[in-house]
């Protein structure tokens, strides 16, 4: 049973140029969810989704970024004309349920590695 | 707003020592925390702690939290340099969306 499964694990872009982060949660899983870490930072909430819904993405930049869960494939973060400010690793994580016996577990993915030239 | 604050943000002992890593939250509707430990790839799961007072243990660590006093604590005893990683606190709550609140992490270095 595989885990959360991220591709590209390390990706260039340069300044302008978009970059397409693709995220395929663990079996059963059907809640995606995309954090960002910068260097010496914790891991910062960006979006939440589940099959073709965005539940919150407060985290979310207003322009440049967006996320999709198709009914169909992986989730996907897209970041547009991308900055040297979006360096940085970029974490997918998924769970089962947000029931109320879920009491918060995910499952992290080995990241995305931008650098943007 | 919801906020993890960890401590310290960098620790260096050696091989043996006994470590405590602290975390401090404040948060709506809290329902779990959760610690992770992050080496140079995937955080994976350590704890996930919901009751006040009830230890959880795995070996050489442990971790317990406060629900009255708003912190846990992750302890590693007899530290070896495989426990050398980023010891991420994270916290469930704010309405039901399921997200995870993480502190800025600590990084332990235990050196042989």
């Amino acid at each position: 049973n595989a885990g959360v499964m991220q591709n590209p694990r390390h990706l260039v872009r340069r300044r302008g140029q978009e970059a397409r982060l693709r995220c395929s949660p663990m079996k059963g899983h059907s809640h995606v969810y995309w954090y960002r870490q910068l260097p010496e930072e914790g891991l910062k909430f960006m979006v939440y989704l589940q099959k073709e819904n965005i539940i919150d993405e407060s985290g979310m930049p207003k322009e440049r970024f967006s996320a999709e869960f198709p009914k169909e494939g992986p989730s996907i973060l897209r970041i547009q004309q991308v900055v040297r400010g979006d360096s940085a690793a970029y974490f997918c994580a998924s769970s089962r349920t947000r029931d109320r016996t879920n009491t918060g577990e995910l499952f992290f993915g080995e990241g995305s590695r931008l650098t943007v030239l | 707003e919801d906020k993890v604050v960890q401590s310290p943000l960098s620790l260096v002992v050696h091989e043996g020592d006994t470590v405590t890593l602290n975390c401090s939250y404040e948060v709506t509707n809290f329902r779990s925390l959760l610690w992770y430990k992050q080496e140079k790839k995937a955080p994976t799961f350590l704890f996930m702690l919901t009751s006040s007072g009830i230890e959880k243990k795995s070996g050489r660590l442990s971790s317990i939290l406060d629900k009255k006093e708003l912190f846990s604590i992750l302890n590693i005893t007899a530290t070896q340099t495989g426990d050398s990683a980023i010891y991420l606190c994270a916290v469930h709550g704010s309405g039901n969306t399921g997200k995870l609140i993480f502190g800025q992490g600590t990084t332990l270095q235990v050196k042989p």
